[in-house]
């Protein structure tokens, strides 16, 4: 899987939008772009995830760039339950999940402040 | 339950003893995931099952680490010979083919002391 670069922590405002970066310069045409955040001392938790196309959900929105070497974590409103490490990841089309790991970096710590 | 459920949710146990770390994934999710967690890191892939069978143990560190998943459901992943090292988050996350997520427990923390 394609090597992903976040910035180790963000802060952000409750009641913004808070937007999380992703690199992902090394990305192969069949590989999808999945975001999945661990709230403190949970399992990682499953937020959105894309391959060319810009997404969203009712947790987020997922900007992809047009050349997909980078892409956008966006939480339009963020609250205080929203403070996670969120992870980017790549990974190879879904049909071969049953044969596919996600493979974790450090993410980007993301605090909200009251 | 609803969720995958993991057990014992805390494990202290001296080096040297063998520990045995229990996972209930979804029902009817065919894909069970073991990974481990040291502080401040990312989860790290040990083990993966699709049904009975490990499609890939390629994380297993050495040969002290094993898990089994007899009967397609219940995974337990054993630990020969704790060492201090081997202290960490050990989580486990389930799937199907035809749903887009992997879902995760809360996981297990291991200290060998």
């Amino acid at each position: 899987d394609a090597k992903t670069t976040q910035p180790t922590s963000m802060d952000c405002a409750e009641g913004r939008a808070a937007n999380l970066p992703c690199n992902h310069s090394t990305i192969s045409g069949n590989e999808y772009v999945y975001w999945y955040r661990q709230i403190h001392s949970q399992g990682p938790q499953y937020i959105i995830h894309g391959l060319k196309n810009n997404e969203t959900n009712e947790m987020a929105s997922l900007i992809i760039t047009e050349d997909r070497k980078s892409s956008t974590l966006i939480l339009p409103h963020a609250t205080l339950r929203d403070t996670a490490v969120y992870y980017c990841i790549v990974r190879v089309a879904w049909a071969n999940f049953g044969n596919e790991k996600l493979t974790f970096g450090t993410g980007t710590r993301l605090t909200i402040i009251p | 339950g609803a969720g995958v459920s993991q057990t014992p949710s805390n494990k202290v146990t001296e080096k040297g003893k063998y520990v045995e770390l229990r996972c209930d994934p979804i029902s009817g999710h065919t894909a069970l995931y073991w990974y481990r967690q040291s502080l401040g890191q990312g989860p790290e892939f040990l083990i993966y099952f699709q049904g009975t069978g490990a499609a890939d143990d390629s994380g297993l560190p050495n040969d002290r680490f094993f898990a089994v998943r007899p009967e397609g459901s219940v995974s337990t992943l054993k630990i020969q010979r704790t060492e201090r090292g081997d202290s960490a988050v050990y989580l486990c996350a389930s799937g199907r083919l035809d749903v887009t997520e992997a879902f995760f427990g809360q996981g297990t923390r291991l200290t060998v002391v």
